[in-house]
């Protein structure tokens, strides 16, 4: 089936980087943008970042431009996500999510939980 | 401040319908698809409604989705205390080149 296995829980540091990664089994990996999400503890939905792929191309949300970065590496089917100069309201849980259609969401990774604090 | 508005909070008793709102504009849902989104707490969200109103399998046909212009909603019918969950709209983005924007989320309590 198809799903997205997310790396585990980080806790960093104020102004340390994180990078988070994102396994995909179950489909053609190329064919299908994946993106980054997350939440923040009580909060809503905002996304970081998709990439294709299939040509490694990206889109960054303009709240994170220059401070995260979506990669991927083909042979393990894995997207990795890195968000720099980490603060505590970088706090909240992480989600890597499949697109297909009208930006439909599904499916989703169980989810990375990252902690901010001194 | 999310880009698409949903009231934060519903409730109904079991057995009821409810029906949540997600209101946006001609740049994003007046002229794209809503889906919605189920999420448990500690749980990832599970896409319930996709393209307006297209249950994905494995969702009752008790709930449904309509869009009008530019507003959307959510409908659950002969609600049950297993609905009690956070709801969240979404809807691609015409402006700045594009990008998929989600309303705040509502929490459904069963009463």
């Amino acid at each position: 089936q198809v799903q997205l296995v997310q790396s585990g829980a980080e806790v960093k540091k104020p102004g340390a980087s994180v990078k988070l990664s994102c396994k995909a089994s179950g489909y053609t990996f190329a064919n299908y943008y994946i993106y980054y999400l997350r939440q923040a503890p009580g909060q809503g939905l905002e996304w970081l970042g998709v990439i294709s792929p299939g040509d490694a191309t990206t889109t960054y949300a303009q709240k994170f431009q220059g401070r995260v970065t979506v990669t991927r590496e083909m042979s393990t089917r894995t997207v990795y996500m890195e968000l720099r100069s980490l603060t505590s309201e970088d706090t909240a849980m992480y989600y890597c999510a499949r697109v297909y259609g009208s930006v439909v969401f599904d499916p989703w990774g169980q989810g990375t939980l990252v902690t901010v604090s001194s | 401040q999310s880009v698409l508005t949903q009231p934060p909070s519903a409730s109904g008793t079991p057995g009821q319908r409810v029906t949540i709102s997600c209101s946006g504009s001609s740049s994003n849902i007046g002229s794209n698809s809503i889906n919605w989104y189920q999420q448990f707490p500690g749980t990832a969200p599970k896409v319930l409604i996709y393209n307006n109103d297209q249950r994905p399998s494995g969702v009752p046909d008790r709930i449904s989705g309509s869009k009008s212009g530019t507003s959307g909603s959510l409908a659950i019918s002969g609600l049950q205390s297993e609905d009690e969950a956070d709801y969240y709209c979404s809807a691609w983005d015409d402006s700045l080149n594009g990008h998929v924007v989600f309303g705040g989320g509502t929490k459904l309590t069963v009463l």
